[in-house]
C-alpha cells in the first residue's frame, strides 16, 4: 500500500535560521508531489508542485524553495526563515492530476520566533 | 479565475443532529469536487468526491451531491457524532489539467456530547 512520510512533525527555529522539511512516498512510481501551507485561520496555499524527478513548479513568490531529488522525495527548504513563514506545512501525493484525490502526509507545524 | 467559497464557522452542533455545510465553486468547465476533513493535529483525508453534474459522493455516512446549477456541493450528514469534530475543506480540481486543487477556507465543526 502507498505511504506517505514526512518530518519533522514540530519545529521551532529561530527567524535567519535555514529550513529543510522532508516527505517521501512509498508504494508507488512517479506521484505528482505538492506542498500547501496552512496559516492559522486559513485555508491551504499550494506553494509548489512537482510531476517528476527535478521539475518543480512554484505557485507563489517567497522565501523557500522545493526539490525532488528522487522519484518519491520532495525537499521544502529556506536559507534564512522569516516570522511570516510559520504554519502548518503539508506534503501531499496524487497519481496523475488526481482525479481520485490528493493524499496528505501528518503535516508539519513550524514556528518561527 | 476558479474558486471554492465555503460557509464560515465554526459550526456547534448537538450530538446526532444534522449537518450541513455549505459549499459553492466558481470554475469555467465542469471540475471535479471534493471534500477533505482535517482532524485535529494531522494532514487532510480524502472524505469524498464527485465528478460530474448530479453525482453523489458518499463516505461514512456523510453526502454531497454536484449540482452544476447551483454550482454547488454541499456537505450533509444525517447524525453527527462527536468524533466528527473536525475542520471540512470543500476543494475543486481545475479542469483545464493545471495538477492543482483550489480549497476551500474549511469549515471548523464541534460536536457536543
Amino acid at each position: 500500500s502507498q505511504t506517505i512520510h514526512q518530518w519533522p512533525a514540530t519545529l521551532v527555529q529561530p527567524v535567519g535560521s535555514p529550513l529543510s522539511l522532508e516527505c517521501t512516498v512509498e508504494g508507488t512510481s512517479n506521484p505528482n508531489l505538492y506542498w500547501y501551507r496552512q496559516a492559522a485561520g486559513r485555508g491551504l496555499q499550494l506553494l509548489f508542485y512537482s510531476v517528476g524527478i527535478g521539475q518543480i513548479s512554484s505557485e507563489v513568490p517567497q522565501n523557500l524553495s522545493a526539490s525532488r531529488p528522487q522519484d518519491r522525495q520532495f525537499i521544502l527548504s529556506s536559507k534564512k526563515l522569516l516570522l511570516s513563514d510559520s504554519g502548518f506545512y503539508l506534503c501531499a501525493w496524487s497519481v496523475g492530476r488526481g482525479f481520485d484525490g490528493y493524499t496528505f502526509g501528518s503535516g508539519t507545524r513550524l514556528t518561527v520566533v | 479565475g476558479n474558486s471554492v467559497t465555503q460557509m464560515e464557522g465554526p459550526v456547534t452542533l448537538s450530538e446526532e443532529a444534522f449537518l450541513t455545510i455549505n459549499c459553492t465553486y466558481t470554475a469555467t468547465g465542469y471540475p471535479s469536487l471534493f471534500w477533505y476533513v482535517q482532524y485535529p493535529g494531522e494532514g487532510l483525508q480524502l472524505l469524498l468526491k464527485a465528478t460530474k453534474a448530479d453525482d453523489k459522493g458518499s463516505n461514512k455516512g456523510f453526502e454531497a451531491t454536484y449540482r452544476k446549477e447551483t454550482t454547488s456541493f454541499h456537505l450533509e450528514k444525517g447524525s453527527v457524532q462527536v468524533s466528527d469534530s473536525a475542520v471540512y475543506f470543500c476543494a475543486l480540481m481545475e479542469p483545464s489539467g493545471t495538477y492543482k486543487y483550489i480549497f476551500g477556507t474549511g469549515t471548523r465543526l464541534k460536536v457536543l456530547a
